[in-house]
């Protein structure tokens, strides 16, 4: 079974930094790529980031790119996602995807429960 | 800037089929941006319902399923049901890694 684990959520200030992890288990996780999509409160679905499985193709939306890194430990099957300097419209539920085997970045076939992140003093 | 457009709001009687639509600000949509569908309801994780335009994730009935109305993608809903009512949205691959979202659309079955 396919399983999708979100962690290191949580308070931060603004200005601040934060490092989510996303452990991967119940398939090949080298074997593909993988996507962070946020929600903040209330609103809808936003594509983040994304990353190829061998780890050396990285992709960001324009909202976040500089201040976001994703990134892999394929010995790990763990998927990370590095927060910098932190602003309250990045308030938001972070999911981490799976990319389905073929099509394109936006084919996803498994979600994790997300993890919360809220930027506020 | 690239707007990935959908009726904010549906309704649809139990039973009735719906068709809701996920469309380009610019340009039409078509098989080679790959739209997907995923249903998502409050407070859950987003579900997977198609991708790459027609492709039923695992265990998503045949009453859901996916295609091109004109220069729009579509999702149609058949037989609808109580617990369908949600959100839904479409995601469209814009090339070179990069996906966008539209805005949901929430669907009332009454």
């Amino acid at each position: 079974e396919v399983q999708l684990l979100e962690s290191g959520g949580g308070l931060v200030q603004p200005g601040g930094s934060l490092r989510l992890s996303c452990a991967a288990s119940g398939f090949t996780f080298g074997s593909y790529a993988m996507s962070w999509v946020r929600q903040a409160p209330g609103k809808g679905l936003e594509w983040v980031s994304a990353i190829s499985s061998s780890g050396g193709s990285t992709y960001y939306a324009d909202s976040v790119k500089g201040r976001i890194t994703i990134s892999r430990d394929n010995s790990e099957n763990t998927l990370y996602l590095q927060l910098n300097s932190l602003s309250a419209d990045d308030t938001a539920v972070y999911y981490c995807a799976k990319k389905v085997a073929g099509g394109s970045f936006a084919s996803i076939d498994y979600w994790g429960r997300g993890t919360l992140v809220t930027v506020s003093s | 800037q690239t707007v990935v457009t959908q009726e904010p709001s549906f309704s649809v009687s139990p039973g009735g089929t719906i068709t809701l639509t996920c469309g380009l600000n610019s340009g039409s949509v078509s098989t080679s941006l790959y739209p997907s569908w995923y249903q998502q309801t409050p407070g859950q994780a987003p579900r997977t319902l198609i991708y790459s335009t027609n492709t039923r994730s695992s265990g998503v009935p045949d009453r859901f399923s996916g295609s091109i109305l004109g220069n729009k993608a579509a999702l149609t809903i058949s037989g609808a049901q109580a617990d369908d009512e949600c959100d839904y949205y479409c995601v469209l691959y814009m090339g070179s890694g990069i996906s966008v979202f539209g805005g949901g659309t929430k669907l009332t079955v009454l």
